[in-house]
């Protein structure tokens, strides 16, 4: 089992549509990262948390850290929002060193 | 934000050459920098850690002698592929840790997409 696990892996949908990307992981962490990956391969850091919930625009990135689960939403999505969303835990607590989930590769149609 | 650049953005190289790809922390000094390589529909993979003034850690797998780093200042660290060979090819992305924090705060470059050929 990887250490993080993101769901669904692929997700298409049309404007306008509220996004959910979900994110697990199995090691103990003090934070976790949501990045952006545009078909280009450029990298969005997006957030960083470490507990409750965050917001930016249109974005909302949620953890819960007893559950180890985050999800990452759009709302209002727009066909620009198409990209893969990775999420990134530390290897260990407190290390530098990130694991990375899978990615979740996002299309929105207009 | 933090900023952190890459140089160049993509290039191009015949097998057998060495390239030189630049990561810079602009409105912000970093101690580590950490070098990743991405392959097609693939996640990051984490080559190396590089902390200023010493020598790099690299991980498991990861070649020191081709993949050569140098972090000689708190913005900028290097990556140098020698002797490039068409499996080289890839996107390799670099990211840089705040100084004066103490929490996992990374901020990612754009990347480099490198072609051997």
């Amino acid at each position: 089992k990887n250490e993080v696990e993101q769901s669904p892996q692929n997700l298409t949908a049309q404007e306008g549509e509220f996004i959910t990307i979900n994110c697990s992981y199995s090691v103990g962490i003090s934070a976790l990262h949501w990045l952006q990956q545009h078909p280009g391969g450029g990298i969005v850091s997006l957030f960083m948390l470490s507990s409750g919930k965050k917001k930016h625009g249109r974005l909302i990135a949620t953890i819960n850290i007893q559950e180890k689960h985050s999800s990452l939403h759009i709302t209002a999505s727009h066909p620009r929002d198409s990209a893969v969303y990775i999420c990134a835990v530390p290897r260990i607590q407190g290390a530098q060193k990130l694991v990375f989930g899978q990615g979740t590769r996002l299309t929105i149609n207009p | 934000g933090a900023v952190v650049s890459q140089h160049p953005s993509w290039v191009i190289c015949k097998s057998g050459t060495s390239v030189k790809i630049e990561c810079r922390s602009l409105d912000f000094q970093a101690t580590t920098m950490f070098w990743y390589r991405q392959f097609p529909k693939q996640s990051l993979m984490l080559m190396a850690t590089s902390n200023e003034g010493s020598k790099a850690t690299y991980e498991q797998g990861v070649e020191k002698d081709k993949f050569l780093i140098n972090h000689a200042s708190l913005t900028l660290s290097t990556l140098t592929v020698t002797s490039a060979h068409p499996e080289d090819s890839s996107f390799y992305i670099c990211s840089a840790r705040l100084a004066r924090t103490s929490t996992d705060t990374q901020y990612f470059g754009p990347g480099t997409r490198l072609t051997v050929l």
